[in-house]
């Protein structure tokens, strides 16, 4: 099954400016996810979101970040106020249906904070 | 130890050999998924296995889980140049925590033409 599309695919941007990644799934989903992975590190689970609501969200999904989808289709990751440590990258991911379990990740969007 | 270690942190082998690499967690889970990563690419889904299968095979790829061990390998035969990348488990507790995976720290495979 494809997994999703993310957009932009490498952002770099100054500290403390916002950032919004984009994920555009390319089927109907309920359930959407966004991980993040520093540069050698674990891929991190930051917060999942089902039926427009998020679910369950990770110690480090503070005020700094919020997830929305705004128009149904589009699932958004927002940083408000970017840290040099937010430099990562930011997975989009859905599960394969309601009760498949699997979860499928897209490519991943680069970002770098200057 | 965290919970989805693996080990070997690193394998190198040769074209045709197998690798096997080894996932350990701590906690209760529902299911236990497989992933591969190409350097700074998104990460592949390969195999899932539920908390109640012993084995699951897919093409060159054996997946075991011991879950009175809490561990898990990933055995992948006639292994090819174009298997190099980083192998993670990861683990999903279910339950209201549909989906949050816990990830482990992941093998590096290089496999020498």
């Amino acid at each position: 099954e494809p997994e999703v599309t993310q957009t932009p695919s490498h952002q770099v941007t100054q500290m403390g400016q916002e950032v919004i990644l984009r994920c555009v799934p390319i089927s109907n989903h309920l359930y959407f996810y966004w991980y993040r992975q520093i540069l050698g590190q674990k891929v991190e689970f930051l917060v999942s979101f089902y039926n427009n609501e998020i679910s369950e969200k990770s110690e480090i999904f503070d005020d700094q970040f919020s997830v929305e989808r705004p128009d149904g289709s589009n699932f958004t990751l927002k940083i408000r106020s970017t840290k040099l440590e937010d430099s990562a990258m930011y997975f989009c991911a859905r599960d394969a249906d309601p009760f498949g379990n699997t979860i499928y990740f897209g490519e991943g969007s680069w970002l770098t904070v200057v | 130890s965290q919970q989805g270690e693996e080990d070997p942190q690193a394998l190198s082998i040769q074209e045709g050999e197998n690798a096997t690499m080894n996932c350990s967690y701590k906690t209760s889970i529902n299911n236990l998924q497989w992933y591969r990563q190409n350097s700074g690419r998104g990460l592949v889904h390969l195999i899932l296995i539920r908390s109640n299968e012993r084995e699951k095979h897919s093409g060159r790829l054996r997946v075991t889980l011991d879950t009175s061990k809490k561990s898990s390998s990933l055995l992948i035969t006639a292994s090819r140049a174009a298997d190099t990348a980083s192998y993670f488990c990861a683990t999903d507790a279910g339950g209201t925590s549909y989906g949050k995976l816990t990830f482990g720290q992941g093998t590096i495979l290089t496999v020498h033409p």
